[in-house]
């Protein structure tokens, strides 16, 4: 079955940077494109970041743009999402998933928290 | 950017009762919409896509309609299991933006 595993979240201070990641199973990981989503505490969902199957294209919302950077490695069936410059505003529950021309499985989730 | 607009933001029900919530796209997104559920503490689960395609394993009392900018989700009769967090979303352009959610809960 398909399995979206987020790790990676944590406390850190604003400006600076974190990595998170995403192992994926149960399926055939370079044939499909990826997405990161967040959700702020009480807060609904915000898309973040697409890649496409071979990591050809990327696209990002404007709120992250410039200090996010999704990637992937086929080769361990892995998504990135390489966060610098975090801000307050930052802290959510990310959450990868597959995409199919749109998000259809999801993983658990992990908490980042941008606090001093 | 596409604007995704709920409504309502929220809504009481008993279970039997048959429930809509609708969607407004700010410009045409074809058939590019679905329907997410989330519950507490939970990763949202896709029950719906291209507007009205059941999501394997979702149950058939939901159903999906509409076109262009107008979309509505309806659980034909409520379940307990169906009280939680709707969202819509659109799938046609990015940024691939949400609606602001519909919690739906028990009257």
């Amino acid at each position: 079955q398909v399995q979206l595993v987020e790790s990676g979240g944590g406390v850190v201070q604003p400006g600076r940077s974190l990595r998170l990641s995403c192992a994926a199973s149960g399926f055939t990981f370079t044939s499909y494109g990826m997405h990161w989503v967040r959700q702020a505490p009480g807060k609904g969902l915000e898309w973040v970041a697409v890649i496409w199957f071979d990591g050809s294209n990327k696209y990002y919302a404007d709120s992250v743009k410039g200090r996010f950077t999704i990637s992937r490695d086929n080769s361990k069936n892995t998504l990135y999402l390489q966060m610098n410059s975090l801000r307050a505003e930052d802290t959510a529950v990310y959450y990868c998933a597959r995409n199919k021309h749109h998000p259809d499985y999801w993983g658990q989730g992990t908490l980042v928290t941008v606090s001093s | 950017d596409i604007q995704m607009t709920q409504s309502p933001s929220s809504l009481s029900a008993s279970v039997g009762d048959r429930v809509t919530i609708t969607c407004r796209a700010s410009q045409s997104i074809s058939d590019y919409l679905n329907w997410y559920q989330q519950k507490p503490g939970k990763a949202p689960k896709l029950l719906i896509y291209a507007v009205s395609s059941l999501q394997s394993g979702v149950p058939s009392r939901f159903s999906g309609s509409g076109s262009g900018t107008d979309f509505t989700l309806t659980i034909s009769s409520l379940q307990p299991e169906d009280f939680a967090t709707y969202y819509c979303q659109q799938s046609y352009s990015t940024p691939y933006t949400f609606g602001q959610g519909t919690k739906l809960e028990i009257k």
